[in-house]
């Protein structure tokens, strides 16, 4: 069954502005990671969180967990162009496959 | 240090015919993955390796599909006979031993597959 879904499915906004974007799961999980992936290409991992932290950041990133509501939150801020890209939560549980969200379609608007 | 490098980038193959994909994963990471990932869609765990040991195969369609990881460092992945079905990007990922405190993925950029 998914594990991971992201919402919105797809997300527009202007340069400058901030971006969310919101992942639910349905069982425990060790940790959950954030990827992005611009057209064409693999993979990047953004950030590591795992169950036991709350908040991370890593330069204009920020990542939430909530483990009690099972959901993760992900915020760009101050957006550009560069940002343009697909995002996927992924959720990594002790005897289980990675489990990756069907993804946020992010455009950044010049 | 290097990527993850797979090859080819493209294929175009008939349905029936088999293919096959290479990936050589970084330098020291014991373990390897690879993806299915459909347009528009997440990827799809096929299999997982630990050295050359499977860890997880259950997603893998094993009347058509198989890998192998010869001496625990490339791997590659073979489809024989290919279905429409099966027009995709094969993405490789590797990352040091998992654990129980996770590990980050590092992927390649993947073989696009098109079945005709």
């Amino acid at each position: 069954s998914q594990q991971g879904e992201e919402d919105p499915q797809a997300l527009s906004i202007q340069e400058g502005e901030n971006a969310t974007m919101n992942c639910s799961y349905k069982t425990s999980i060790n940790n959950l990671q954030w990827y992005r992936q611009n057209s064409g290409r693999g993979l990047v991992h953004l950030i590591l969180i795992r169950s036991n932290e709350r908040e991370k950041h890593s330069g204009r990133l920020r990542v939430t967990l909530d483990t009690s509501k099972k959901s993760s939150s992900l915020l760009i801020t101050a957006s550009r162009a560069a940002d343009t890209a697909s995002y996927f939560c992924a959720t990594d549980a002790y005897g289980q496959n990675f489990v990756f969200g069907p993804g946020t379609r992010l455009s950044v608007l010049p | 240090e290097a990527g993850v490098a797979q090859s080819p980038r493209y294929k175009i193959i008939e349905k029936r015919q088999s293919v096959a994909f290479w990936c050589n994963p970084i330098s020291g990471h014991a373990t390897l993955y690879w993806y299915q990932q459909i347009l528009g869609q997440g990827p799809k765990l096929l299999i997982q390796f630990q050295n050359n040991g499977v860890v997880d195969d259950s997603q893998l369609p094993k009347d058509r599909f198989s890998a192998e990881r010869l001496k625990g460092v490339d791997s590659t992945l073979k489809i024989q006979p290919a279905k429409l079905e099966d027009s995709a990007v094969y993405l490789c990922a590797s990352s040091l031993p998992r654990g129980w405190v996770g590990q980050p993925q590092h992927f390649g950029d993947g073989t696009r597959l098109s079945i005709l």
